[in-house]
């Protein structure tokens, strides 16, 4: 089956311990990316990535890495989380990184940084 | 200014009803890509249906269609026959540019439909 998968669906950590969060996709897709929704706030990119070894940011990229070593993953470091990073994060992917091409998402990463 | 405009936070319908979900859009470029994305609330992000800005018929995709009125900048998603599983938030949502290199995915606010019995 074609999906995006991301781990761990549920994260609760403490303020300043390093976390990784997993997305793979098993669709060859050449874009991936990294949102975050918040209420009020919607949702908002992190990082994108156009290919492997290719990534830059998006609107809120403090305090949040990401690598692209291989095409079909793209993790997302966050080396000292804050409560402020308390999100609901998703890994999207899709073929291409142009205007006709649909993201698809994994199922979510509920974050609490306590 | 905002790019994508969905001026209903909520709406209802009765089942087996047919709903409509407004979307407006705004952008300078010829070239663009319209999406419509289902969060149901357990969270997770479906694709429902995409329609291009040189499309000349109005996407659908089972039951869901595409109202495209390109010269008034809507997208509007039509949800024929709902069902109590159509209740979720519902996301508009634009790629703008070339179809080659990079285009960023901008999202509306949502609209949160419930379908009643």
């Amino acid at each position: 089956e074609a999906q995006v998968t991301q781990n761990p669906r549920y994260l609760i950590t403490v303020t300043g311990k390093k976390l990784t969060v997993t997305c793979s996709q098993n669709m060859n897709h050449e874009y991936m990316s990294w949102y975050r929704q918040d209420p009020g706030l919607g949702l908002r990119q992190i990082y994108y990535s156009m290919n492997v070894e290719v990534t830059d940011k998006g609107d809120v990229p403090e305090g949040y890495k990401v690598s692209r070593k291989e095409k079909r993953n793209f993790p997302l470091i966050l080396e000292s989380p804050s409560p402020n990073q308390t999100s609901l994060y998703f890994c999207a992917s899709s073929l291409t990184g142009g205007r006709n091409s649909p993201l698809h998402f994994g199922n979510g990463t509920r974050l609490t940084v306590t | 200014a905002q790019k994508i405009t969905q001026t209903q936070p909520g709406m209802f319908v009765q089942e087996k009803e047919a709903v409509t979900l407004d979307c407006t859009y705004d952008t300078s470029d010829p070239s663009y890509g319209l999406f419509w994305y289902k969060q149901p609330s357990s969270g997770e992000m479906i694709f429902l249906i995409y329609q291009g800005s040189y499309d000349q018929q109005n996407a659908t995709e089972g039951r869901y269609s595409l109202n495209f009125q390109k010269a008034r900048k809507s997208a509007n998603l039509v949800i024929s026959a709902s069902q109590l599983g159509d209740s979720a938030m519902y996301f508009c949502a634009m790629r703008e540019g070339p179809s080659g290199g990079y285009n960023k995915l901008i999202f509306g606010a949502g609209t949160r439909l419930a379908v009643h019995p």
